[in-house]
């Protein structure tokens, strides 16, 4: 079975700084996708960004990049130029590739405090 | 963009009371969809797997006799808690994919249900 692995449960960062939250995930596959989703005080799961298992190139979403070490297993997710409203709980989360009928296997999450 | 509605968003009921949760695919067609559940300041654990046409698949541990799911069409999955007691009180979520076109589209989500058993 996979698993993902959140080992900061909360983080703190100033406004407008750069901040990197880290995600650790096993699994035999060779083919997946990873993701980081947002959740707000709302409670709402916003996709922040995904990376497919067999792209090298991280992927970026304008202030949002990943750093995908894929023999390390490791999914890191960097917040550039933080911002009051990137405050909310983040979690990284793992599908199998092909894996349409899979629903997500979500870490634990990193509450992420942003000050002002 | 695609949305996902899921109603209601909040519940509060007695002990031993049935409750339906709702969710929509509004804009595609939907033959999977998936409900999480999350306590406080948790992560989303997900419960089971609802499949038009068929039998759900449930998640290791999950009552499916506590947790009804039907997906009767390719717009609709429903979540029925029946004789909810305090320990069932959570936050539900439901989630869908668009399946037709690229294999990577991403999970939708709706905006959950916060059930409150007294």
């Amino acid at each position: 079975a996979q698993t993902v692995t959140q080992s900061q449960p909360e983080m703190s960062v100033q406004e407008a700084e750069t901040v990197t939250l880290s995600c650790t995930y096993d699994t035999s596959e060779s083919d997946y996708y990873l993701f980081w989703y947002k959740q707000p005080p709302s409670r709402q799961m916003i996709l922040v960004i995904r990376q497919e298992a067999y792209k090298q190139q991280n992927a970026t979403e304008n202030r949002f990049s990943v750093n995908f070490q894929k023999a390390a297993k490791s999914f890191s997710l960097k917040i550039s130029d933080s911002q009051l409203g990137d405050a909310a709980m983040y979690f990284c989360a793992y599908r199998r590739w092909g894996g349409g009928a899979d629903g997500l296997t979500f870490g634990k999450g990193t509450h992420l405090i942003i000050q002002p | 963009g695609a949305v996902v509605s899921q109603h209601p968003s909040r519940v509060i009921c007695k002990s031993g009371t049935s409750v339906k949760i709702e969710c929509r695919s509004l804009d595609f067609q939907a033959t999977t969809m998936f409900w999480y559940r999350q306590f406080p300041k948790q992560s989303l654990m997900l419960m089971a797997t609802s499949n038009e046409g068929s039998k759900a698949t449930y998640e290791q541990g999950v009552e499916k006799d506590k947790f009804l799911i039907n997906h009767a069409s390719l717009t609709l999955s429903t979540l029925t808690v029946t004789s909810a007691h305090p320990e069932d009180s959570s936050f539900y979520i439901c989630s869908a994919r668009d399946l037709q076109g690229r294999s990577n589209q991403p999970q939708h989500f709706g905006d959950g249900t916060r059930l409150s058993i007294l």
